[in-house]
């Protein structure tokens, strides 16, 4: 199986602030990577698929890049309504992983 | 507009089973693949399982296979996604969540509120 590891596992900013999330996958996935932000209490909801494909709705302040086995989520301007945890999901072969998320928090 | 409902997470005790329905509407059931993914109390998410939009591929963790098992039923109107859960054991404690694959097997968009699964003696 392949195994994802996110980094930082917590990170504090001010709003406004840019924000980068970085994600390892133990073998390479070309470019089969996804974005998940899950709020408190809530299901989680795709951003980004195949690394760097916004999905429909989710504001352009987030980007996915990267391909192989390293990519990064950024937020370019954080707002209080992105507090949430961020998880990568390897999407190349079954069974499909997840990383351990990422909490956003505002400082 | 897209919609999934879950239902059937009770108390069990383990080593017994359980079944969980999801039920869709909102888009043509029939074209999506559906997944099951699950997250245990203060913890990370965890696929579970997913079969095709046809029902002719099944695909399962480490974790379930053998114990676990995925089906849909396409007749109109039920469009609903099923788990059929066996050997249950402490870690199987989650909520369990159905999800929409989309835009790639591989891939979730939507998912439901989720049902909560305690094993427990």
């Amino acid at each position: 199986d392949i195994q994802m590891t996110q980094s930082p596992s917590s990170v504090s900013a001010s709003v406004g602030d840019r924000v980068t999330i970085t994600c390892r996958a133990s073998q390479g996935v070309r470019s089969w990577l996804a974005w998940y932000q899950q709020k408190p209490g809530k299901a989680p909801e795709l951003l980004i698929h195949a690394a760097s494909s916004l999905q429909s709705g989710v504001p352009s302040r987030f980007s996915g890049s990267g391909s192989g086995t390293d990519f990064t989520l950024t937020i370019s301007s954080l707002q209080p309504e992105d507090i949430a945890t961020y998880y990568c999901q390897q999407a190349n072969s079954f069974p499909l992983t997840f990383g351990g998320g990422t909490k956003v928090e505002i400082k | 507009q897209v919609q999934m409902v879950e239902s059937g997470g009770a108390v069990v005790q383990p080593g017994g089973s359980l079944r969980l329905s999801c039920a869709a509407s909102g888009f043509s059931f029939n074209n999506y693949g559906m997944h099951w993914v699950r997250q245990a109390p203060g913890k990370g998410l965890e696929w579970v399982a997913v079969i095709w939009y046809d029902g002719s591929k099944k695909y399962y963790a480490d974790s379930v296979k053998g114990r676990f098992t995925i089906s849909r039923d396409t007749s109109t109107p039920k469009n609903t996604l099923y788990l059929q859960m066996n050997s249950l054991t402490v870690e199987d404690t989650a909520v369990y969540y159905c999800a929409r694959g989309y835009p790639r097997a591989e891939n979730f968009d939507y998912c439901g509120q989720g049902t909560l699964v305690t094993v427990s003696s």
